[in-house]
């Protein structure tokens, strides 16, 4: 399958200060990008769509000025969690979709991220 | 109602067992369906992808989707330990948005 590269696959840090995540397609050209959320032992909720070069459409509930989305690039799409909170702390995981030769979705590692 | 309806599990079976995982849905919209594979503390990984009704075979994998019930199954034959994980189904309208719906997942546990 193709590769999706998401880095940093672990961070601390510490309330009040911004982390950025990003998300990489590595031998495709990702259409749209997708981050989720995860929490221990329930199911990845979408939080936000982006399309490169469009803004982001955010799900219902997820603060848009929070959760910052970029997608340069065909290849890469950024996560940026703002004035970060401890409720915050949570797995969030990138999803790089392709259309051709099949419409399909591939992960990314995941980010662990614990806000202190 | 959600829209995809996965039982969270956990299952349990041993070692050699044919294993039945199901996910049923309500939106008639949905053409793509995908099942994943997900260890703790990892992301998903695709294991299997279907477009249209029908059985489609990869191993010991086969994914079967029946549109007509909205009823999606992946089966696993001669299971093993290293097979315990989450599944979850995923599936997506073929529209500009391309949007992955996922269903809660089942937790796997392959018994030695």
């Amino acid at each position: 399958g193709a590769v999706v590269s998401q880095h940093p696959s672990r961070v601390i840090c510490k309330s009040g200060t911004s982390v950025k995540i990003e998300c990489r397609s590595l031998d495709f050209q990702a259409t749209t990008m997708f981050w989720y959320r995860q929490f221990p032992k329930q199911s990845l909720m979408l939080m936000a769509t982006s399309n490169e070069g469009s803004k982001a459409t955010y799900e219902q509930g997820v603060e848009k000025d929070k959760f910052l989305i970029n997608h340069a690039s065909l290849t890469l799409s950024t996560l940026t969690v703002t004035s970060a909170h401890p409720e915050d702390s949570s797995f969030y995981i990138c999803s790089a979709a392709r259309r051709t030769p099949n419409t399909e979705a591939f992960f990314g590692q995941g980010t662990r991220l614990t806000v202190v | 109602q959600k829209e995809v309806e996965q039982d969270p599990g956990p299952l349990s079976v041993p070692e050699g067992a044919i294993v039945s995982l199901n996910c049923t849905y309500s939106n008639s919209a949905f053409q793509y369906f995908m099942w994943y594979r997900q260890y703790s503390r990892k992301g998903p990984e695709l294991l299997m992808y279907t477009y249209s009704s029908g059985n489609k075979e990869d191993g010991r994998f086969t994914a079967q989707v029946d549109k007509s019930s909205k009823y999606i199954s992946l089966f696993i034959r001669d299971s093993q330990p290293s097979d315990s994980a989450t599944y979850l189904c995923a599936m997506a309208r073929m529209d500009s948005s391309y949007k992955l719906i996922f269903g809660s997942g089942t937790r796997l546990l392959v018994r030695p």
